[in-house]
């Protein structure tokens, strides 16, 4: 079993339509959960971080975490065309620093 | 806000070349990371460095070596370039574990795209 699990999609939405966006992980010892968004032939940007379970919010992004079932979700609000891009989670915890990355969403919303 | 530069975006290179990808972060960051990212891969580790002149392999370190002379600079070398070696390369940095304000969040460069022909 990998151990971050990402749909890759791709996931095609209309202009203003809440998306989510989900991971599994299955290493229990993970604490720090991430969504890093990716424009095409960019460098990952970190969007939202999270310590341990429950909600953050920033803005029209929201990230949830369920350390219970391990699962991350981030979910978009009113979303917009210059949401478009890749989104990838990523964990640590335990006895090391390294992220594990799952392999990322393509997300288009569509004007 | 932490700034991680990449020396190139873009770069080809011939079979059998040295090739040099260097990186500089200017928060003062005691890790750095060399990833390599390709399609339906994902994001794969070859090399990380915890302090100056220390470095550890990651997950895919064959036909590649590092070198970290000061703190904020980070290099990947690919000894003798093969056309398999073509991909994204991205470099990252991050506070150690343990360290005021630490998250193991990484700060990623722009990347360069390498392509080897």
């Amino acid at each position: 079993q990998k151990e971050v699990e990402q749909d890759p999609g791709p996931l095609s939405v209309p202009e203003g339509a809440i998306v989510s966006l989900n991971c599994t992980y299955s290493n229990s010892a993970f604490q720090y959960f991430m969504w890093y968004r990716q424009y095409s032939r960019k460098g990952p940007e970190l969007l939202m971080y999270t310590y341990s379970s429950g909600n953050k919010e920033d803005g029209r992004f929201t990230a949830q975490v369920d350390k219970s079932s391990k699962y991350i979700s981030l979910f978009i609000r009113d979303s917009q065309p210059s949401d478009s891009a890749t989104y990838l989670c990523a964990t640590s915890g335990g006895s090391n620093y390294k992220l594990t990355f799952g392999k990322g969403t393509l997300l288009t919303v569509n004007p | 806000d932490v700034k991680v530069t990449q020396s190139s975006r873009y770069l080809v290179k011939r079979t059998g070349e040295k090739v040099f990808l260097e990186c500089v972060q200017d928060m003062d960051h005691e890790n750095m990371f060399w990833y390599r990212q390709d399609p339906g891969l994902g994001l794969r580790l070859i090399y990380f460095s915890y302090d100056v002149k220390m470095k550890e392999k990651g997950d895919i370190p064959e036909g590649y070596s590092v070198s970290r002379e000061k703190k904020e600079r980070f290099s990947l070398i690919l000894e003798s370039a093969s056309t398999n070696q073509t991909s994204m390369y991205l470099c990252a940095s991050s506070l150690p574990r343990g360290t005021s304000g630490s998250t193991d969040t990484q700060y990623f460069g722009p990347g360069t795209r390498l392509t080897v022909l």
